[in-house]
């Protein structure tokens, strides 16, 4: 199977802060990555998908990049709900879907 | 809108099996497939598996294979998941999510908590 690793593991920052979220792939995916946020007792939501695509209705302060085994999840000012766990997930047809470990991200 | 709504919690003791079912509304059942997730106590998202409703086609992660069975009832837009010989290591949140091609899961529902006692 795939595996997902996410850095960091945790991660602290302040609003207004830019924040980046790396997940790397055991081998390469394309694009084939989403990004979920995860407040406590909550289902995930999900953030973006095929690496770059930014799902309707969240924020565009929300963003992707990447392919292939490296991808990053941007925020480019930290706003108080954001403060949250991400975490990367594997998605395609052809192999198990697997999720990256999660990064928590909490106030500084 | 697009709704998953889950079974409520359970308690099992160590061995036995449980059943949970994740029914919709708001789409046609058979156009998408259905994913369960669980998540364990302060612990990540685990992907256990999903199921194609039109056809019953399955696909289980390997940590679960010969434990987990999924099935749908299309008559009533339901999906279930059951797991067998369940050991305290099962405790966790159990979640369906509905695969939308190509956005991964991006309706899901709000969990069900399973607990394994003795």
């Amino acid at each position: 199977d795939i595996q997902m690793t996410q850095s960091p593991s945790t991660l602290s920052a302040s609003v207004g802060d830019r924040v980046n979220i790396t997940c790397r792939a055991s081998q390469s995916i394309s694009k084939w990555l989403a990004w979920y946020q995860q407040k406590p007792g909550k289902a995930p939501k999900l953030l973006i998908y095929k690496a770059s695509n930014l799902e309707i209705g969240v924020p565009s302060s929300f963003s992707g990049s990447g392919s292939g085994t490296e991808f990053t999840l941007t925020i480019s000012s930290l706003q108080p709900g954001d403060f949250a766990t991400y975490y990367c997930q594997h998605y395609n047809n052809y192999s198990p879907w697997t999720f990256g470990q999660g990064t928590r991200v909490e106030i500084k | 809108q697009v709704q998953l709504v889950q079974s409520g919690a359970e308690v099992k003791k160590p061995g036995a099996s449980v059943r949970v079912s994740c029914k919709t509304s708001g789409y046609t059942f058979t156009d998408f497939y259905l994913h369960w997730v669980r998540q364990a106590p302060g612990q990540g998202l685990e992907w256990m598996g999903r199921i194609n409703p039109n056809s019953g086609d399955t696909k289980y992660a390997q940590t679960f294979q010969g434990r987990v069975t999924m099935t749908s009832d299309t008559s009533i837009s339901t999906a279930y998941m059951e797991l067998s010989s369940l050991r305290h290591d099962d405790t966790a949140v159990y979640f369906c999510a509905r695969e939308r091609p190509p956005v991964a899961t991006n309706s899901w529902g709000q969990g069900t908590l399973v607990t394994v006692s003795s």
